[in-house]
This record gives C-alpha cells, structure tokens and sequence, in this order.
C-alpha cells in the first residue's frame, strides 16, 4: 500500500538528549513536511522540503535539524536546543508544494 | 510571515444543528485546503479551493473561496457524530512556498 509512515508512534527521551524520529513515503511525493501539534493549537511548520537535497526552515525550526538525502525519506533531529520539545509530531508529503498533504500517524515524543 | 486564523476556536452542537468555520489569512492566497483531524488522529484531506469565489459541496459539507482569495469558510449543514474532529484551513501563497495551516476549529456533537 502506498503511504507515509512515521515511526515510532510513541517516544521518550531524557532532557538533553537528540532523537530522531522517521519519515517515509512511497508515494513518490517530492515535497515534504514536518509539523509540531501541541495540545488544543494548530500546526506549526518546522522544516519543508521540496527536492531531494533541499530544504527551508519553517516557522519555528529553532532546535530541529533534518535531511533529504533520499526523495522517499525525511527525518527530522529534535536536539538539546529545543527549548520545549514534547509534542505530537506530524510528517507529511505532497506531489508539489501547495498541492493535497497526506499525513502519517505522527510521533507522540515525551522528554522527561 | 504569512498568517491564517480560525474562529471559532471551539464550537459545542447539538446532532441536527449546522455548523460553521471561518478562515482569514494576513495575504492573498493562491488556494486553499480543508482538513479534518479526529480526536487521536492525523489531519486527513477534504478538499482544495482554487478559484475566487469557488463554492465546493461534498454532501453536506459547503466550502467558500472569498472574491478576495484572503478567506474561505466551511459549512456543515445538519451535523452528526461522526463529524467530530478538529477543522484545519491551510493556505497555499503560490511560488512552490508552504502551506499555512490555521489555528483550527474544535467541532463537538452532541446527542
């Protein structure tokens, strides 16, 4: 089945340390999305990609990293840096920017 | 940076009622998308809106793209349980940039 999975659906991690949560799609998308979802709020872009080997910060890309180095996988580093980095995380991905995003299931991360 | 909120933020119904979300973007956009998030899940897609002045229906679902391209709004007639969820306007400003997702709009039902 075509789609975008992120993996894992749950993760907890200790203050101070990075994790890296994982995108892929097989839906041969060239444009991809990570978003931050705190409780009751919308979603904010942190980083976008276009292409392979390119990619934008968003609106709040302070204390996030990520990589394009495959057109099918976008994973997105969540560092020390991050001030405040439990959230719900959504990846997602679209032909063209601007055109319908499919969402994965997101990544519930917890720092503790 | 380009803005777009949602009002209401929150919105109570009784199973029968109608229901309706505005969306107001700071620029003119080049089109507009409506998702859908149920409690738990992911956003899911409904519907893009392309033309000044588009009006789209799926069922009972009624979406509007302003004369303007800087609002659209989304009108559920007669709502039912299962039309729970977060409503989400996201909007596109042209020139391969990113989407913009607004504040969304939390629609309970009520029996």
């Amino acid at each position: 089945d075509g789609g975008i999975t992120q993996s894992p659906k749950y993760l907890f991690r200790k203050e101070g340390q990075n994790v890296t949560l994982s995108c892929e799609q097989n839906l041969n998308h060239d444009a991809m999305y990570w978003y931050r979802q705190d409780p009751g709020q919308g979603l904010r872009l942190i980083y976008y990609s276009q292409i392979v080997n390119d990619f934008q910060k968003g609106d709040i890309a302070e204390g996030y990293s990520v990589s394009r180095e495959k057109k099918e996988s976008f994973p997105l580093t969540v560092t020390s840096a991050q001030k405040n980095p439990t959230a719900f995380y959504l990846c997602a991905s679209s032909i063209t920017p601007n055109t319908e995003a499919f969402f994965g299931q997101g990544t519930r991360l917890t720092v503790v | 940076g380009q803005q777009v909120m949602q009002i209401p933020q929150y919105q109570h119904v009784q199973e029968g009622e109608d229901f309706t979300t505005y969306c107001n973007s700071s620029t003119t956009l080049s089109n507009i998308q409506w998702y859908k998030q149920r409690p738990g899940g992911h956003p899911v897609f409904l519907i893009q809106l392309v033309k000044s002045g588009e009006v789209k229906k799926q069922k009972r679902l009624t979406f509007q793209f302003g004369e303007a391209k800087k609002n659209s709004s989304l009108h559920i007639t007669a709502t039912q349980t299962t039309d729970v969820g977060t409503y989400f306007c996201a909007g596109g400003a042209g020139g391969g940039n990113k989407l913009t997702f607004g504040t969304g709009t939390q629609l309970k039902v009520e029996l």
